[in-house]
């Protein structure tokens, strides 16, 4: 059963405290991007990766960190300097290279409230 | 920065009715695609037009693409209850030809279909 995976559906943080969310895909595609939705807006790109061992910062990085280890796996960490991390978290991912018309395949989401 | 704008906001319409959403952008693109976005849940990928494309049906979506305008609009046809989704279109910025992968989203049309 291909797909994109996250994990945990909700998750509930206290200030101050760092959290990982996690995204697997077995689609076998190289890219990966983590995305932020808050309450009635579109998705705003967090960071993204095109290859192993390899990443940019999106548009709000800032307060966020990622590692991509192995082609299957992006992890999210929101850290303690986010200051506003309550959102809805979505990972995706696609086929990249040159000429090649990115459709994104998305996971389910995990819905993270700081306390 | 938000690349695509949509409009309008929300659209509360009756089954069988057709429902017609735009989305206005402002750089050159590769593509635009439409994405429809259930409560709660993940992205899924409805339909992909390239910037030589006027037009692209896809069974109950027709999607026109105008790039003089920098406008696209997606048009479902004999709505169902089902249909009830936020729908958002992302573009691929034109980079020199080259696709990199980033996706700009609008900020999403909620459509209530009523039964």
């Amino acid at each position: 059963d291909g797909g994109i995976t996250q994990s945990p559906k909700y998750l509930f943080r206290k200030e101050g405290q760092n959290v990982t969310l996690s995204c697997e895909q077995n689609l076998n595609h190289d890219a990966m991007y983590w995305y932020r939705q808050d309450p009635g807006q579109g998705l705003r790109l967090i960071y993204y990766s095109q290859i192993v061992n390899d990443f940019q910062k999106g548009d709000i990085a800032e307060g966020y960190s990622v590692s991509r280890e192995k082609k299957e796996s992006f992890p999210l960490t929101v850290t303690s300097a986010q200051k506003n991390p309550t959102a809805f978290y979505l990972c995706a991912s696609s086929i990249w290279g040159a000429g090649v018309e990115d459709t994104q395949y998305f996971g389910p989401g995990t819905r993270l409230t700081v306390l | 920065s938000q690349q695509g704008e949509e409009d309008p906001q929300a659209l509360s319409i009756q089954e069988g009715e057709n429902a017609t959403m735009n989305c206005s952008y402002k750089t050159s693109i590769n593509n635009l695609q439409w994405y429809r976005q259930n409560s709660g849940r993940g992205l899924v990928h409805l339909i992909l037009i390239r910037s030589n494309e006027r037009e692209k049906h896809s069974g109950r979506l027709r999607v026109t693409l105008d790039t003089s305008k920098k406008s696209s609009s997606l048009l479902i046809t004999a709505s169902r209850a089902a249909d009830t989704a936020s729908y958002f279109c992302a573009t691929d910025a034109d980079a020199g030809g080259t696709s990199y992968g980033k996706l700009t989203f609008g900020q999403g049309t909620i459509l209530t279909v009523h039964p």
